[in-house]
């Protein structure tokens, strides 16, 4: 089954104890994004990757990095998480062209305290 | 740059009623429109999008939007409503100069509720 997976779904941490938030796709896709997801917001780009060892700033990248060692997986680090990182965050891929549409993962409830 | 306004956070309606979520958009270039459902618990999906040709789009679940581009508008509508269409629905643009389907900027969600 085609799908994006992230990993964990929930996830309880103190401020400043480093995380990661795992994604992988089985699509073979090139594009990979994350996204936060805020009440009032919607959904806020955080950064995104064309490709293997090409990744880019989205709107909110402050707080954040990510890495794209190999096309299936888009890993989301907080180094130094606080509290107004809590959110939920998604990840999605497409394929190339108009007629690839975003796939999203189910999403992981972040919460820093 | 582009924006997205979808203007009603939330929309209650009954079932079997018709229920219309408004989408209206700023570009200074061409566009790529799409409607996203988030289901309780869920990722987003995508339900319609509209690329070109007739302005008219339709999804297989009975949803329809229209691009106005006078009045920069893509809302989104059914004409009867289902119990299982409660969700909430993202308005979503991408301009023709950065790119298709990917790189998308969304709207702040609508949460349609539909009541027996």
């Amino acid at each position: 089954e085609a799908q994006v997976t992230q990993n964990p779904r929930y996830l309880i941490t103190v401020t400043g104890k480093k995380l990661t938030v795992t994604c992988s796709q089985n699509m073979n896709h090139e594009y990979m994004s994350w996204y936060r997801q805020d009440p009032g917001l919607g959904l806020r780009q955080i950064y995104y990757s064309m490709n293997v060892e090409v990744t880019d700033k989205g709107d909110v990248p402050e707080g954040y990095k990510v890495s794209r060692k190999e096309k299936r997986n888009f890993p989301l680090i907080l180094e130094s998480p606080s509290p107004n990182q809590t959110s939920l965050y998604f990840c999605a891929s497409s394929g190339r062209g108009l007629n690839s549409p975003l796939h999203f993962g189910n999403g992981t409830r972040l919460t820093v305290t | 740059a582009q924006s997205v306004t979808q203007l009603d956070s939330q929309v209650p309606v009954f079932e079997e009623a018709p229920v219309e979520l408004r989408c209206n958009y700023s570009s200074s270039v061409s566009v790529y429109l799409f409607w996203y459902v988030q289901y309780p618990n869920q990722g987003l999906q995508l339900l319609l999008k509209y690329l070109s040709g007739s302005t008219l789009v339709e999804s297989i679940n009975g949803f329809e939007a229209e691009f106005n581009k006078s009045q920069t508008s893509f809302h989104l509508r059914k004409p009867s409503v289902h119990i299982s269409d409660t969700a909430e629905y993202f308005c979503a643009v991408s301009d023709i100069l950065t790119g298709g389907g990917n790189k998308l900027t969304f709207g702040t969600g609508t949460q349609l509720k539909v009541e027996l």
